[in-house]
């Protein structure tokens, strides 16, 4: 029971390359997010799904795509690089409850990504 | 938007101290508070969730209390341990439902 697994764990891309982070969960969970981790700054929600097939924008979701074709997987994409992307991104999940909120959320252990 | 402070400067104590963390809210008032622990390159990890009907809630040496008057959450951990250094975050719900994250406070056990 692996929980959350994100691939890679660190990449360096040029500016204006593309790229796609992937995350899995084998927990069977309904919810899955997509944050940013900034120093001083608290995590922020890029993108998220309610379950397969369905994805909404959360915080500051410029600049990202996502897809949940697969119910166990969620894939952030970057299609054009940028410097202000260089960030600690996290992969989360959790089970079906009132909204998004009030379930703990399952954690992968980040993607460090560089932007040069 | 909600908002989420928590004292970005690090906390030391000795060991066996109780270290008590603080976590102030604005803009919005919350049902739900949840803390999380994280190690340095490590993903967030789930410690306790608190409803706003719940004043108080204890799971082993840590306790979270939760006070909608004064928008504030404390976050207790009894006897520390040097293996209690990390980085805690607090999150509460926002007016979209989804969570929000304060930057975390450090917090460093000295043997």
């Amino acid at each position: 029971n692996a929980g959350v697994t994100q691939t890679p764990k660190f990449r360096v891309l040029k500016t204006g390359q593309s790229m796609t982070l992937l995350c899995a969960q084998d927990m069977n969970h309904e919810y899955m997010y997509w944050y940013r981790q900034d120093p001083g700054m608290g995590l922020r929600l890029i993108h998220y799904s309610v379950g397969e097939g369905t994805t909404a924008k959360g915080e500051v979701p410029d600049g990202y795509n996502v897809s949940r074709l697969k119910k166990q997987n969620f894939l952030l994409g970057l299609e054009s690089a940028a410097p202000s992307q260089t960030s600690v991104y996290f992969c989360a999940s959790s089970i079906l409850g009132q909204g998004l909120s009030n379930q703990p959320q399952h954690f992968g252990d980040g993607t460090r990504l560089s932007i040069l | 938007s909600q908002k989420i402070e928590q004292n970005s400067e690090a906390l030391n104590i000795q060991e066996g101290k109780t270290a008590t963390l603080t976590c102030n809210y604005t803009n919005y008032s919350p049902a739900y508070l949840q803390w999380y622990r994280q190690d340095p390159g490590r993903g967030p990890v789930f410690l306790l969730l608190i409803r706003e009907n719940e004043k108080e809630k204890r799971k082993e040496r840590l306790k979270v209390t939760f006070d909608t008057t004064l928008k504030q959450s404390l976050f207790h951990i009894t006897a520390s341990q040097p293996a209690d250094s990390a980085t805690y975050l607090c999150a509460t719900n926002n007016a979209g439902n989804m969570l929000t994250f304060g930057g975390g406070t450090r917090l460093m056990v000295k043997p």
